[in-house]
Order: C-alpha cells, then sequence, then structure tokens
C-alpha cells in the first residue's frame, strides 16, 4: 500500500535555531517527491520537488534530502524564523496509470521567540 | 501573473444540501486538481481535469463529482451534504497533469452544520 508518514507530528524550536523534519515513504513506481509548507488558513506552497536521482535540493533555509534507497526523505531548515512557522506536508508522487500524489498529514513547526 | 483563484472562501451549509466551489487556474495552466484537507486525514486527492476530461480520481463517493471548462476554470460539486464533508477544499493547477509542479490556491472552507 502507497504511504507516506512523516515525523514528527508537531515541533517547537525557538528562532535561530535549525531542525530538521522527517519523511518515509513506501511507494512504487516512484517518481518525485515534494515538500510543501502551507501556513495557517493558506493554501500550500512548494518547497522543492525531487526526482529518483537527485540526492539534495535547497531553497533559501530549506534543504531537502532524498535517499531514493531508504526511501527517506528530510527537510532541513537553518536559522529558524518566526515566519517558519507552518504546517510542513511531504508528498510523493507515483508514475501509474494516471499519476497519483500521496500525502504525509504533516509536521506542525512553531517558532517561537 | 495571478495565481489560482478559489471561490468562496467561506461558506456555511446544513446537513442535505448541495455546494458548489470554483476554481479559476493560473492562466496557460490546463491542468485542475481539488483535494480535500480535514484535521485528521490531512490532505487527499479528488480528482484531476486536463483539457476539460476527467484524468484521475480519487477514493471518494458519488456525492462529490467535478467539471472542467474549455477556458481551464474548474467546478466541484458536493451534494446531499454530511457533518463530515467540513473541510478546507483545495485546488492546484499545474501546466501539465499533475506529476509536475502544481499550485495552489487559498481554499474554500465549508463547514456543514
Amino acid at each position: 500500500k502507497n504511504q507516506v508518514e512523516q515525523s514528527p507530528q508537531s515541533l517547537i524550536i525557538l528562532e535561530g535555531k535549525n531542525c530538521t523534519l522527517q519523511c518515509n515513504y513506501t511507494v512504487s513506481p516512484f517518481s518525485n517527491l515534494r515538500w510543501y509548507k502551507q501556513d495557517t488558513g493558506r493554501g500550500p506552497v512548494s518547497l522543492t520537488i525531487m526526482t529518483f536521482s537527485e540526492n539534495t535540493k535547497s531553497n533559501g533555509r530549506y534543504t531537502a534530502t532524498l535517499d531514493a534507497d531508504t526511501k527517506q526523505s528530510s527537510l532541513h531548515i537553518t536559522a529558524s524564523q518566526l515566519s517558519d512557522s507552518a504546517s510542513y506536508i511531504c508528498v510523493v508522487s507515483a508514475s501509474q496509470a494516471g499519476t497519483a500524489l500521496i500525502f504525509g498529514k504533516g509536521t506542525t513547526l512553531s517558532v517561537s521567540s | 501573473k495571478a495565481g489560482v483563484t478559489q471561490t468562496p472562501r467561506y461558506l456555511i451549509k446544513t446537513r442535505g444540501q448541495q455546494v458548489t466551489l470554483s476554481c479559476s487556474p493560473i492562466s496557460g495552466h490546463r491542468s485542475v486538481s481539488w483535494y480535500q484537507q480535514t484535521p485528521g486525514q490531512g490532505l487527499q486527492f479528488l480528482f484531476e481535469y486536463f483539457s476539460e476530461t476527467q484524468r484521475n480520481k480519487g477514493n471518494f463517493p458519488g456525492r462529490f463529482s467535478g467539471r472542467q471548462f474549455s477556458n481551464s476554470r474548474s467546478e466541484m460539486n458536493v451534494s446531499t451534504l454530511e457533518l463530515g464533508d467540513s473541510a478546507l477544499y483545495l485546488c492546484a493547477s499545474s501546466a501539465g497533469l499533475a506529476g509536475g509542479e502544481l499550485f495552489f490556491g487559498e481554499g474554500s472552507r465549508l463547514t456543514v452544520l
């Protein structure tokens, strides 16, 4: 069964600190993995998209890694800011007849001053 | 370039009623996909339309339906509303099918009383 699991479910960190969010998936056949940021009451915004051959991709202070062998991805946030408080959603695309997107339930990050 | 526009942003209905939500994609995008987001289940895929044809469908009952017009605008309809239909309904557009980058709207928050 295609599944995407994220951990932790929620996280609280101090402003300026780094943090890492995890995403494990069992999706086959794999096409790509995406990370989205969703502010409260807003639609998700794409942070990164990685294909099978990409190990690392950065978007400003956000760096995503992908290990296709272990089917794990992480999103590292450097020098966190209050505006990083949001839900971070991992989404895996399965390349099959009709592309299927499998969503994780997200990690809620709270950055406090 | 205008983003994805969803209307209405908020609405309240009672059980048994029906509702129609609208989505205008980014200009030039031909794919529109719909998602239901609830606190317990996270984001769940409803259906995807490309060039007025439904290309993919999630695991939702037949009360959920949609369509796409020749200008790529899309509507989704939920009939015989149930309390469990209360959710944020998100629309996303992409240039091609959903294997590509998705751009989400702000969503329509439906409350069923």
